[in-house]
């Protein structure tokens, strides 16, 4: 299976702490994206990093991609009650289908 | 509304029925797809289109229909509900160039199979 892991599965942190999720993928990707799920919605599109790049930010996010150890890393800096929400990466193979992982809850303790 | 909207948002049905769920998007996006999300599975893809009157088989198809007669609709039918498709829907639409950009998803269609 293609489908991105992520890792941990659950996560729980104080508030102000940063948060760290990973995913890791098995064959070559053309783009890995972060989606962001809030409790009982659908998914919001967070970031997305092309398999040419290392490193992307978008505000308190940064996304980093080691295409050597086929994983990617999430960042979220001063975490805030708000980012309480399941993260799930998707992976677009070379064969143009996206995968999504399993997702990691996050839960941001006040 | 511009969006992507979903009907109905929840669905009750007996096994062996059929049921169709809705999908709607006002962005003329190329791309739609279809999701199930289960607990330990994270979201499958069921089915995706790349246009109109053009899909394509995704992880989990079996059990499913779908057609894409208008750019802008994409219904998902079960043709003969299962306990098995418990679970939450969720239909998304995209575009692409060389390769996907980011995904828009619909609330979710949360259908039980009794």
């Amino acid at each position: 299976s293609q489908q991105g892991e992520e890792d941990p599965q659950a996560l729980s942190i104080q508030e102000g702490e940063n948060a760290t999720m990973n995913c890791s993928y098995k064959t070559s990707i053309n783009n890995l994206q972060w989606y962001r799920q809030n409790s009982g919605r659908g998914l919001v599109h967070l970031i997305l990093i092309r398999s040419n790049e290392r490193e992307k930010h978008s505000g308190r996010l940064r996304v980093t991609l080691d295409t050597s150890k086929k994983s990617s890393s999430l960042l979220i800096t001063a975490s805030r009650a708000a980012d309480t929400a399941s993260y799930f990466c998707a992976k677009e193979g070379r064969d143009d289908k996206i995968i999504f992982g399993k997702g990691t809850r996050l839960h941001i303790l006040p | 509304d511009a969006g992507i909207t979903q009907s109905p948002r929840y669905k009750i049905t007996e096994t062996g029925r059929q049921v169709t769920l809705m999908c709607h998007q006002t962005w003329s996006h190329s791309y739609m797809f279809w999701y199930r999300q289960d607990l330990g599975h994270g979201l499958r893809l069921i089915y995706y289109s790349a246009a109109a009157d053009i899909t394509d088989k995704g992880e989990v198809p079996d059990g499913y229909v779908v057609s894409r007669s208008k750019t802008e609709n994409f219904p998902l039918t079960l043709e003969s509900a299962t306990r098995s498709q418990t679970s939450v829907y969720f239909c998304a639409s995209s575009e692409r160039g060389v390769t996907f950009y980011e995904q828009y998803f619909g609330p979710g269609t949360r259908l039980t199979v009794t």
